[in-house]
């Protein structure tokens, strides 16, 4: 039972490059997440899905895009990276709304753009 | 403004000594508070989840506690083992699907 997966684990890019970080969970859930974890912070949610074809902002979402085709699959694009974006990235996913619902990370996404 | 605050930053203790963190919040409306650990280089995993009739949790050595009317949680751990070093992090729910992250506290534990 993988969980949530997310891959790459580390990753250096220059500024300007984009990227994807893929995040995949079996466990059929509906709700899916990303945050950035920074030094001294609390996580930030960046973007969330509902489900299939349903995707929003959170409260960090500028340089960020997502989509949402398959229930398993949550993909982050960086679209043109920035030092500000050196941070741990982490894919979440729970089944339903929060009331009482368990949410699973995944192991996390080292990101530096130089 | 929805906030959650954590003491201490950090913490040293030695192995078998018991220590409490402590979580602070202003969340409103409260739905549900969580504690989370997370080792270094790893996500987080839950530990517990209480809701707002709830005040006391247990899983293994970790004992959660929660007052909604003064808005203060406390995570309790036995027994301290040197596995138990790691970031504990409280998380806040706000009905509306709103989650609130403390910064976390890093526990360490000595030999």
């Amino acid at each position: 039972n993988a969980g949530v997966t997310q891959t790459p684990k580390f990753q250096v890019l220059k500024t300007g490059q984009s990227m994807t970080l893929q995040c995949a969970q079996d466990m059929n859930h509906e709700y899916m997440s990303w945050y950035r974890q920074d030094p001294g912070m609390g996580l930030r949610l960046i973007h969330y899905s509902v489900g299939a074809g349903i995707t929003d902002q959170g409260e960090v979402p500028n340089g960020y895009n997502v989509s949402r085709s398959t229930t398993e699959d949550f993909p982050l694009r960086l679209l043109s990276a920035a030092p500000s974006q050196t941070s741990v990235y982490f894919c979440a996913s729970r089944r339903g709304p929060l009331e009482g619902n368990t949410i699973y990370f995944g192991e996390g996404s080292w990101l530096t753009v130089v | 403004k929805n906030q959650v605050e954590q003491s201490p930053q950090s913490l040293i203790i030695l192995e078998g000594k018991n220590c409490t963190l402590q979580c602070n919040y202003t969340v409103s409306p409260f739905s549900n508070l969580r504690w989370y650990k997370q080792d270094t280089g790893r996500g987080p995993v839950s530990l517990t989840i209480m809701t707002f009739s709830e005040n006391t949790k247990s899983n293994g050595r970790y004992t959660a506690t929660l007052d909604a009317d003064t808005k203060q949680s406390s995570l309790h751990i036995t027994a301290s083992q040197l596995s138990d070093s790691a970031s504990y992090i409280c998380v806040v729910s706000a009905y509306g699907n709103k989650l609130v992250f403390g910064a976390g506290t890093i526990l360490r534990v000595k030999s």
